[in-house]
């Protein structure tokens, strides 16, 4: 099963507005990341929270982590048309040599100018 | 500054040929993964490998693929005998290798099988 759950599923804003996603997931976590996917393109890494990290910082991003709930969220803050794109979360369990990132089904953000 | 680069962006196959989408890491990096995205659909983990070992398949099926990454070259995903439900983009990502290092995806490869 899907370690990461997105919610909503699609998000529409209009341009200047704040867009929140959040993430769930299951089992304990070494680290969360997100993504960005453009249209027919590959992901692109956002920002990177350790599981003893609550809260993170990038540009317009601000990201929490809550381990306690098992659940992360992204704010991406004054949004553009440019921001149109799908989010995933991912977490990061480092077993030994492993380092795989397990990926949610991601949330569709449409920024309207 | 070469990212990774994945290779054929589109590949067409007829149902039982065999499908080869290639993956070089970026310069520097030693940890390929493979994943795989359905429509609507999240990314799938199917491979984990370093240069000449596959550290984790477990997200690979047990027929028909394979995956390597010999010591020279880039990565190449192997189908064999390809079906319609293998129709899909196939996105390569590579890392360092350094606890949380984030991973550096290719634009993927669509595979479309007819």
């Amino acid at each position: 099963s899907q370690q990461g759950e997105e919610d909503p599923q699609a998000l529409s804003i209009q341009e200047g507005e704040n867009a929140t996603m959040n993430c769930s997931y299951k089992t304990s976590i070494n680290n969360l990341q997100w993504y960005r996917q453009n249209s027919g393109r590959g992901l692109v890494h956002l920002i990177l929270i350790r599981s003893n990290e609550r809260e993170k910082h990038s540009g317009r991003l601000r990201v929490t982590l809550d381990t306690s709930k098992k659940s992360s969220s992204l704010l991406i803050t004054a949004s553009r048309a440019a921001d149109t794109a799908s989010y995933f979360c991912a977490t990061g369990d480092w077993t030994g040599a492993n380092s795989k990132l397990t990926f949610g089904k991601g949330i569709t953000l449409s920024v309207r100018p | 500054n070469a990212g990774v680069m994945q290779n054929p962006r589109h590949l067409v196959r007829r149902r039982g040929q065999e499908a080869r989408l290639r993956c070089s890491p970026m310069k520097g990096h030693s940890h390929v993964y493979w994943y795989r995205q359905l429509p609507e659909e999240g990314l799938k983990f199917m491979v984990y490998l370093q240069k000449e070992n596959i550290i984790d398949e477990s997200g690979m099926p047990k027929e028909r693929f394979s995956a390597e990454f010999p010591k020279e070259g880039p990565s190449i995903l192997r189908i064999q005998q390809v079906v319609r439900g293998d129709s899909a983009a196939y996105f390569c990502a590579s890392s360092p290798g350094a606890p949380n290092s984030p991973l550096h995806f290719g634009n993927g490869t669509r595979l479309t099988v007819t």
